[in-house]
């Protein structure tokens, strides 16, 4: 069964603290994926791999940055939090070439 | 660009009544199209899909028609159930491999 598993499902943290948000998949897929969800907003891009090392912006990347040294392993960093980066992260992989992306839990993160 | 239009919720029916959920887009070229769904608590997963005009996706009693000449992918299902009740995404791609362009989300509710 494939699997796409997230470090945590919810976390609290202060503004001006630096975050980790891992990704783990198990599939060895080369494309890996974070997206933000807000209400009424859907799923928004922010950083996409296509495989170890190789790293994209997607449509929000400000304020985030990406680190990718394995291939089953896809880290999401917010250097600095701030309170507008309140938001649920979901993270997801996929094989090249390929449409469907397989989709973890979600990490729904809260920055007070 | 590409965008995703989604009538948005939350749609509230009683088990056993006709869903539908409208689903517009715009792109350029022929894109392939999709539906999401994220049940309580889960990530996202692919509920059925659509390549082409004129095709018909459908899983799980739910059904979908791109439609080119109205850019539309209407998602129905004839007969509801209380474990429908999930929030549903619309998307759209250009080819296999590039990246999805994801629609606000409806959230539907099925009461008993």
């Amino acid at each position: 069964d494939v699997k796409v598993t997230q470090s945590s499902r919810y976390l609290v943290k202060r503004t001006g603290e630096k975050v980790f948000l891992e990704c783990v998949q198990d599939m060895d897929h080369e494309n890996m994926f974070w997206y933000r969800q807000d209400p009424g907003l859907g799923l928004r891009l922010i950083y996409f791999s296509y495989d170890v090392k190789m790293k994209e912006k997607g449509d929000i990347p400000e304020g985030y940055s990406v680190s990718r040294e394995k291939k089953e392993r896809f880290s999401l960093i917010l250097e600095s939090a701030s309170t507008n980066q309140t938001s649920m992260y979901l993270c997801a992989s996929r094989t090249t070439l390929t449409y469907e992306q397989y989709f973890g839990p979600g990490t729904r993160l809260t920055v007070t | 660009g590409n965008s995703v239009t989604q009538m948005e919720g939350p749609v509230t029916l009683s088990e056993e009544a006709f869903l539908t959920i409208n689903c517009t887009y715009t792109a350029t070229g022929y894109p392939s199209l999709f539906w999401y769904v994220q049940y309580p608590g889960e990530g996202l997963q692919l509920l059925l899909k659509a390549t082409k005009a004129d095709d018909k996706g459908s899983n799980k009693g739910f059904e979908a028609t791109y439609r080119k000449e109205t850019t539309s992918f209407h998602l129905e299902k004839g007969s509801v159930q209380v474990s429908d009740s999930a929030v549903y995404f619309c998307a759209l791609t250009a080819y296999a491999g590039n990246m999805l362009t994801f629609g606000g989300g409806t959230r539907l509710m099925v009461k008993p």
